[in-house]
């Protein structure tokens, strides 16, 4: 079956430092969403990515899809402390089974003020 | 706030109890979704509901019974849990199965005795 690893599974950084997350799936990936948890709280949609190479930025944050669809990276620069949470990516494989999305493990970001 | 509403946000039930999670979307959108989670992990998928029919079905035991009265609610029946059972139970819902980004509800804490 899919599986999407995604690493590191925690990162502690100093406010203002830049910090990366990283996913890559066993399959070709029709598309790729990241999402953030607040502590105590729920998945938020963050973005989407669909294309082959396709890269989009959200004020600090950067997000790539790769070349072969089968990674993806979160950046964000000059961490803040409100960008504390879990970062989770989920993929979708395209064809059948394509409902399902496949969500990594996550990365814990603490950010130190 | 989250456009998604899930009730009650926190549930302590009996192994012998009968309950229901009840989730209600009003921004037209036409697949939603149950998924569990328990904690410092990601998201798992446990049933998908395209226009109002059960997609898929992952596997979940016959204790969780899912429901879509309409494309608006969607109920998630729980009967005999396990204490094992006891996570933060999410509800969904996109615009459409495929290509599109999850918003999520805040969820039930389920915790069973």
């Amino acid at each position: 079956g899919q599986q999407v690893m995604q690493i590191p599974q925690y990162q502690h950084v100093q406010e203002g430092e830049d910090f990366t997350t990283y996913c890559n799936s066993s399959t070709t990936l029709s598309n790729i969403q990241w999402y953030k948890q607040r502590p105590g709280g729920h998945p938020v949609f963050l973005i989407q990515l669909v294309k082959s190479g396709e890269v989009k930025k959200q004020k600090r944050l950067t997000f790539q899809f790769g070349e072969a669809k089968k990674n993806s990276s979160l950046h964000i620069t000059a961490t803040q402390t409100t960008d504390v949470g879990t970062y989770f990516c989920a993929g979708r494989n395209p064809g059948a089974g394509s409902y399902q999305l496949t969500f990594g493990k996550g990365t814990k970001l603490s950010v130190i003020p | 706030d989250t456009e998604v509403t899930q009730t009650p946000k926190h549930l302590v039930m009996g192994m012998t109890n009968k309950k229901s999670l009840k989730c209600e979307q009003h921004m037209g959108h036409r697949a939603m979704y149950w998924y569990k989670q328990k904690a410092k992990k990601p998201p798992e998928l446990m049933f998908v509901y395209s226009y109002e029919k059960l997609s898929i079905n992952e596997s979940v035991p016959s204790r969780f019974s899912p429901e879509c009265p309409n494309s608006s609610l969607l109920n998630l029946h729980l009967h005999a849990l396990q204490p094992e059972d006891s996570a933060l139970y999410l509800c969904a819902s996109s615009q459409g199965a495929l290509n599109y980004g999850y918003t999520f509800g805040s969820g039930t804490r389920l915790t069973v005795v």
